[in-house]
């Protein structure tokens, strides 16, 4: 079946600093794949999202690149701001968006 | 665009009294839409698939006369929880997907119902 993986948090970084987070995917054909953020107490809101090889989603000064031959999607920016906290849900789905599988979430913390 | 909303955004029941949730897709037609359920600090948990004017499919493990679905329009759905008990107090979202924007499907969420049951 499906499954992803993301890095646990939380993480925690100075205004400014390089973001990385990890994100790693199981599954069959060539799913789409996906990065929502959820501020605190609000539902998920669609970060980026690259639906096929080699593709690079980009967002906000957010960017995650599709690498097939590693099967992940890293989620990247050069200098986050503190009103980046949030919680960050890696997710593929294999057939048009129709059943999201979403990773743990990762609990970004920027601190000023 | 592609706006979800949810009502009530907080709820607060009685153990034993059912509680209806609304999910409306604002500014498209949504011929699926999906419930999740999301305990503190974890991740979203599909409980249900909905898809307009024919019945829920829901995953196992998920009760389905204890959470009923209803999908009578292109722009709404309703979750209800039956008889709620203190368990069933959770965040829940919905999504929609749409379809006519050509995007492959993407599911847009709500903001959320947090729900207490005392």
């Amino acid at each position: 079946g499906n499954s992803v993986t993301q890095m646990e948090g939380p993480v925690t970084l100075s205004e400014e600093a390089f973001l990385t987070i990890n994100c790693t995917y199981t599954a069959t054909g060539y799913p789409s794949l996906f990065w929502y953020v959820q501020y605190p107490g609000e539902g998920l809101q669609l970060l980026l999202k690259a639906t096929k090889a080699d593709d690079k989603g980009s967002n906000k000064g957010f960017e995650a690149t599709y690498r097939k031959e590693t099967t992940s999607f890293h989620l990247e920016k050069g200098s986050v701001q503190v009103s980046d906290s949030a919680v960050y849900f890696c997710a593929l789905s294999n057939n048009a968006g129709n059943m999201l599988t979403f990773g743990g979430g990762t609990r970004l913390m920027v601190k000023p | 665009g592609a706006v979800v909303s949810q009502h009530p955004s907080w709820v607060i029941c009685k153990s034993g009294t059912s509680v209806k949730i609304e999910c409306r897709s604002l500014d498209f037609q949504a011929t699926t839409m999906f419930w999740y359920r999301q305990f503190p600090k974890q991740s979203l948990m599909l409980m249900a698939t909905s898809n307009e004017g024919s019945k829920a499919t829901y995953e196992q493990g998920v009760e389905k006369d204890k959470f009923l679905i209803n999908h009578a329009s292109l722009t709404l759905s309703t979750l209800t929880v039956t008889s709620a008990h203190p368990e069933d107090s959770s965040f829940y979202i919905c999504s929609a997907r749409d379809w006519e924007r050509a995007q492959r499907g993407t599911q847009y969420f709500g903001p959320g119902t947090r729900l207490l049951v005392l």
